[in-house]
């Protein structure tokens, strides 16, 4: 079955500087990934999917992962933080046919 | 905006009670996803079903219960509530069953006094 573990639980960056969120993944299979986005008191947003294409994902608002088998990671970096980037940021593998599995999520704060 | 609807946005009622919780997917969308969201468990999936059948249970207490309808939309039935099943509750659909993207209403947030 898979899973996934967000390795830090909060991130605190300053406005301009890069972001890093961590994310490692079990699967037994080819799995798809993802990144989600939450806003408070928002529902989730999509960012990005990686679906066995090009390895290097982008997404909306600057945000890009990388997939990386031989490490089962799926990162998510930002060249440049933006207070608006301030959210909970959630990583979800899905072998193909099963369901979802988010991991814990990822408090980013921005600091001005 | 998802697509994905959600009524009602607030819910408060007492403990003991029964509420029900409604979602339409996105159009075209076959599949509907349940979560609970609380600050102690996390995101915590319950239950999906796919047009109209009931395809995968997660973490859902035997309190609640959900169906999907012909035309696709869904409700999760919570009855005999607790000070406990305080939570925010999303819905999620999909095109298909399956490593599909879930879009997310925006969620109702259930408070059991």
């Amino acid at each position: 079955a898979q899973s996934v573990t967000q390795l830090d639980s909060h991130v605190s960056v300053s406005e301009g500087t890069p972001v890093l969120l961590r994310c490692n993944y079990s699967s037994s299979y080819s799995p798809s990934l993802f990144w989600y986005v939450q806003h408070p008191n928002k529902g989730l947003q999509l960012l990005l999917k990686y679906t066995s294409a090009a390895t290097l994902v982008k997404g909306i608002n600057g945000f890009e992962a990388e997939f990386k088998k031989s490490e089962t990671s799926f990162h998510l970096t930002k060249p440049s933080a933006h207070m608006s980037d301030a959210a909970e940021y959630f990583c979800v593998v899905s072998d193909w046919g099963d369901d979802m599995r988010f991991g814990a999520g990822t408090r980013l704060t921005v600091k001005p | 905006d998802s697509g994905v609807t959600q009524t009602p946005k607030h819910l408060i009622t007492a403990t003991g009670q029964r509420v029900t919780l409604r979602c339409s997917p996105r159009s075209g969308d076959l599949s509907v996803y349940w979560y609970q969201q609380s600050l102690d468990q996390g995101l915590q999936f319950l239950i999906h079903y796919y047009n109209g059948e009931e395809r995968a249970k997660g973490n859902i207490l035997e309190r609640f219960s959900a169906q999907q309808f012909p035309d696709l939309h869904s409700e999760l039935n919570l009855s005999s509530l607790e000070l406990g099943d305080s939570a925010l509750y999303f819905c999620a659909s999909s095109v298909s069953a399956g490593s599909y993207e879930q879009y997310f209403g925006p969620g109702t947030r259930l408070t059991v006094t």
